[in-house]
């Protein structure tokens, strides 16, 4: 069965700090993709990047950048130089033939 | 080109009533997605829907149900309203069952 696992439940850091996110998924596709999202306070689900497993080269997007590494089933989020802007929580999600199945999410506090 | 919308904002019902929710998919898109973010339970998919044709449903008891009409717009209803129902209700378009999902900005119910 697909599962996510986000084990950070909180993480806090001070602006410009640079942060990762982890998360581990479990899988029996032999090809798939990985999302993550971002819910600030407001409660809309941010798309932020899909993932295909058949590409495992870095992505980089400004102050963002994802580390997709197939051996260990990872797909790491990592902001660079935090910004108070950032605060949310943070969800990564695997789908399920039609749905998709979300980690418990990483709530992310960036401090001024 | 708009975003997901959602209607209304926030809706509060007593125990026993019947809500109705509504979303409006991206332009072009043809499927939609309900999905519940109830606090402790994290995000779990209720319904989708694709060409007006309920394709899966999550585990929810049959209380909870929708429709998409003609223009892709999508109603999710919930009888008998119960306090365990309180909750984010999410809806998400896409192009088809196997595209990125584009959430709303949600609809949150309290059940009194």
């Amino acid at each position: 069965a697909q599962k996510v696992t986000q084990a950070q439940t909180e993480i806090s850091v001070v602006e410009k700090e640079d942060v990762t996110l982890d998360c581990v998924y479990e899988t029996r596709d032999t090809t798939y993709y990985l999302f993550w999202y971002k819910q600030p306070p407001s409660g809309e689900l941010v798309f932020l990047i899909r993932r295909n497993s058949f590409d495992e080269q870095n992505e980089i997007s400004g102050r963002y950048s994802w580390n997709f590494q197939k051996s260990t089933s990872s797909f790491n989020f990592t902001i660079t130089a935090s910004q108070v802007v950032d605060s949310a929580v943070y969800f990564c999600a695997l789908p399920n033939t039609d749905k998709l199945i979300f980690g418990t999410g990483t709530r992310l506090q960036v401090f001024p | 080109e708009a975003g997901v919308t959602q209607s209304p904002t926030h809706l509060i019902k007593t125990r026993g009533q019947q809500a109705t929710l509504r979303c409006s998919p991206i332009s072009g898109h043809t499927s939609v997605y309900w999905y519940q973010q109830a606090l402790g339970l994290g995000l779990q998919f209720l319904l989708w829907y694709d060409e007006g044709e309920e394709r899966n449903r999550g585990n929810f008891p049959p209380r909870f149900s929708g429709r998409q009409f003609p223009n892709y717009s999508s109603e999710l209803n919930v009888n008998a309203l119960e306090l365990e129902d309180s909750a984010l209700y999410l809806c998400a378009s896409s192009y088809s069952g196997a595209d990125t999902q584009y959430f709303g900005p949600g609809t949150r119910l309290t059940v009194l």
